[in-house]
């Protein structure tokens, strides 16, 4: 069974630029979720998607936004690049139902897409 | 809301030295408990969790995390570690009902040295 697929890995983008990270979740997991990671905040939540819906935000810029295709295939993008926007940005996914979270629906992580801005 | 508090930012341990990477949390509701590693240059690997019942939780790779709720507390434990443990190890909470997002302490990077 295939893990979670986050491309690219590795991206250098300067400040002012816009980048989109892609996520491939596990084969019929329909709950997406992204987070920050960065040396100084640690993992910050960005947002989850179901069913092409997103359900839940944390506290991030408007820069940050994302969506959720029908295949439940993930993408976030960030637009006007700042330099602290450099972070491993990690995309999960799992096998939530439809009306809440339980636990026992663990997050199963990708390999992270790390950005810096220069 | 939930948070989470990881003691230890790091914690040096020589190899089969027994290990404990402290653990403590907040929620005015009932929670579920987690503890995920990550080595480097990769996601985060779910190492064990504690959903209900017995508050002694046996993981992967011979860890294992005891729930007290009177402690507010979910400490990871090896009793002999190895090399390949150095990682860093992230604690996580969410509520056991509703809807809830993982919330994560800010990490332990445990060192293990010859």
């Amino acid at each position: 069974k295939a893990g979670v697929t986050q491309t690219p890995r590795y991206l250098i983008k300067t400040r002012g630029q816009q980048v989109t990270l892609s996520c491939s979740p596990i084969s019929g997991h329909r709950s997406v979720s992204w987070y920050q990671q960065t040396p100084g905040q640690g993992l910050q939540f960005l947002f989850e998607y179901f069913s092409e819906t997103q359900r839940n935000k944390g506290n991030f810029p408007g820069r940050f936004s994302g969506r959720q295709f029908s295949n439940s295939r993930s993408e976030m993008n960030v637009s006007t690049l700042e330099l602290g926007d450099s972070a491993l940005y990690l995309c999960a996914s799992s096998p939530i139902s439809s009306q809440f979270f339980s636990g026992a629906n663990v997050l199963t992580f990708g390999a992270g897409s790390r950005l810096t801005v220069l | 809301a939930q948070s989470v508090t990881q003691l230890d930012s790091q914690v040096p341990v020589f190899e089969e030295a027994p290990v404990e990477l402290r653990c403590n949390y907040s929620s005015s509701v009932s929670v579920y408990l987690f503890w995920y590693v990550q080595y480097p240059n990769q996601g985060l690997q779910l190492l064990l969790k504690y959903l209900s019942g017995s508050t002694l939780v046996k993981g992967i790779n011979g860890f294992e995390a005891e729930f007290n709720k009177s402690q507010t507390s979910f400490h990871l434990r090896k009793p002999s570690v190895h090399i390949s443990d150095t990682a860093e190890y992230f604690c996580a909470v969410s509520a056991s009902s509703g809807y809830s997002t993982l919330t994560f302490g800010k990490g332990t990077m445990l060192l293990v040295s010859p």
